[in-house]
């Protein structure tokens, strides 16, 4: 059973650019939740997903960031004209169902915006 | 929201000593998880433990959900260990799938 998938691993844009972070679920998980590992500042949460809905996106920033996860196809973190503060791992996690379950985390996508 | 704090933020340890540490919440938690990040930057889990105790190999966790703090004991420690070790707890109601993390213990193990 292959775990949380994420990718790229790295990415790199430059100043202004798009970020698209893509992340795919374990097999039978309907809910993902995105986190960010800025330096200094550890690990905080961004956004929760299920298929098709947005449940609660308390930590993203009001601007330029996005998130979905379309009823067919991974879950997806968009990141609109980045910036040089945007240099961070993203880390994608997934559980299987509604009630209070084990999160479990893909490896990351490091993004460094020069 | 949830304050986690866990302690102590550092630990050196050479190989072959055993450890303890700590993990206190501000609030009750719903879920409780314990993770190593590998020097390569990976989340592994370790342990889902929102009460009781659970054992894996020379790793053991006790979270004690009414004093609101957890455990995560690591024996005859090996190089290999060394790397950051989180403690994230879910608050649920408002706050249900959100995962609030500690600063982390960076455990660096000598050979």
């Amino acid at each position: 059973n292959a775990g949380v998938m994420q990718n790229p691993r790295h990415l790199v844009r430059r100043r202004g650019q798009e970020a698209r972070l893509r992340c795919s679920p374990m097999k039978g998980h309907s809910h993902v939740y995105w986190y960010r590992q800025l330096p200094e500042e550890g690990l905080k949460f961004m956004v929760y997903l299920q298929k098709e809905n947005i449940i609660d996106e308390s930590g993203m920033p009001k601007e330029r960031f996005s998130a979905e996860f379309p009823k067919e196809g991974p879950s997806i973190l968009r990141i609109q004209q980045v910036v040089r503060g945007d240099s961070a791992a993203y880390f994608c996690a997934s559980s299987p169902g509604q009630v209070t379950y084990e999160q479990y985390f893909g490896p990351g996508t490091r993004l460094t915006v020069t | 929201g949830i304050q986690v704090e866990q302690s102590p933020p550092d630990l050196i340890l050479q190989e072959g000593a055993n450890s303890t540490l700590r993990c206190n919440f501000s609030d009750s938690v719903n879920n409780l998880q314990w993770f190593h990040q590998n020097p390569w930057g990976q989340l592994i889990n370790l342990f889902y433990i929102p009460s009781g105790t659970k054992q894996n190999g020379r790793l053991s966790a006790t979270t004690v959900a009414t004093e609101r703090y957890s455990l995560l004991y690591i024996s005859s420690s090996q190089t290999t260990d060394s790397g950051v070790y989180f403690c994230a707890g879910e608050a649920g109601g408002t706050s249900y799938g959100k995962l609030t993390f500690g600063q982390g213990t960076i455990l660096t193990v000598h050979p």
